[in-house]
């Protein structure tokens, strides 16, 4: 059974700061990968789609790695900016799985204080 | 990118009652749309896929006869949350499939709080 865990839980750093926040899955068949942006009682905003053969992508100051093999992801945040305060959650999209059966990580909170 | 719009946002009603929320394909047709539930400091977990013109299919442990589910055009899914009950407070969200069928576009969610 697939499992996708997010560490840490959560994360405050003061403004300006590099940081990474780190995704597991248990199962490497896994078709792509994808980080989301998660603000308060809101919708979720993809950020980067990784898929299988991919080793990275990135979109202005983030960039999201993938090793398949060891079933680990990170995502790069540079220069971080208080606006980028919210919780990001990791995806995976089992191989041979639709859309609908994404598993979620429980999200990494981050706080970047001005 | 693809629209997803959900409705309402937020919404407080009282035991018993029916809560439906809908969703929507703003600028393309759907013909899947998949619902989600988001417990405190839990994951979001699939619950349903909606089918247009067709029966939804439910996740293990999701009632069909409380979460009452209709997919009637390419564009809309609601979800029917009925006789809701506190334990039913809940993040639920819907997404759609692009046309890819490997991303997915999320909707706004829509927290429910039954008291």
């Amino acid at each position: 059974k697939q499992e996708v865990t997010q560490i840490p839980a959560a994360l405050s750093v003061p403004e300006g700061e590099n940081l990474v926040l780190n995704c597991s899955f248990t199962d490497s068949a896994i078709y792509n990968l994808q980080w989301f942006r998660q603000d308060p009682g809101k919708g979720l905003t993809s950020l980067l789609l990784i898929q299988s053969s991919q080793r990275e992508q990135t979109s202005g100051r983030l960039n999201a790695s993938l090793d398949k093999s060891s079933g680990r992801s990170t995502l790069y945040i540079a220069a971080s900016q208080p606006g980028d305060s919210a919780t990001y959650l990791c995806a995976v999209l089992p191989y041979g799985g639709s859309q609908g059966n994404l598993i979620f990580g429980k999200g990494t909170k981050l706080s970047v204080k001005p | 990118g693809a629209v997803v719009s959900q409705h309402p946002s937020r919404v407080i009603c009282k035991s018993g009652t029916s809560v439906k929320i809908e969703c929507r394909s703003l600028d393309f047709q759907a013909t899947t749309m998949f619902w989600y539930r988001q417990f405190p400091k839990k994951s979001l977990m699939l619950m349903a896929t909606s089918n247009e013109g067709s029966k939804a299919t439910y996740e293990q442990g999701v009632e069909k006869d409380k979460f009452l589910i209709n997919h009637a055009s390419l564009t809309l899914s609601t979800l029917t949350v009925t006789s809701a009950h506190p334990e039913d407070s809940s993040f639920y969200i819907c997404s759609a499939p692009g046309h890819r069928n490997t991303e997915a576009f999320f909707g706004q969610g829509t927290r429910l709080t039954v008291v």
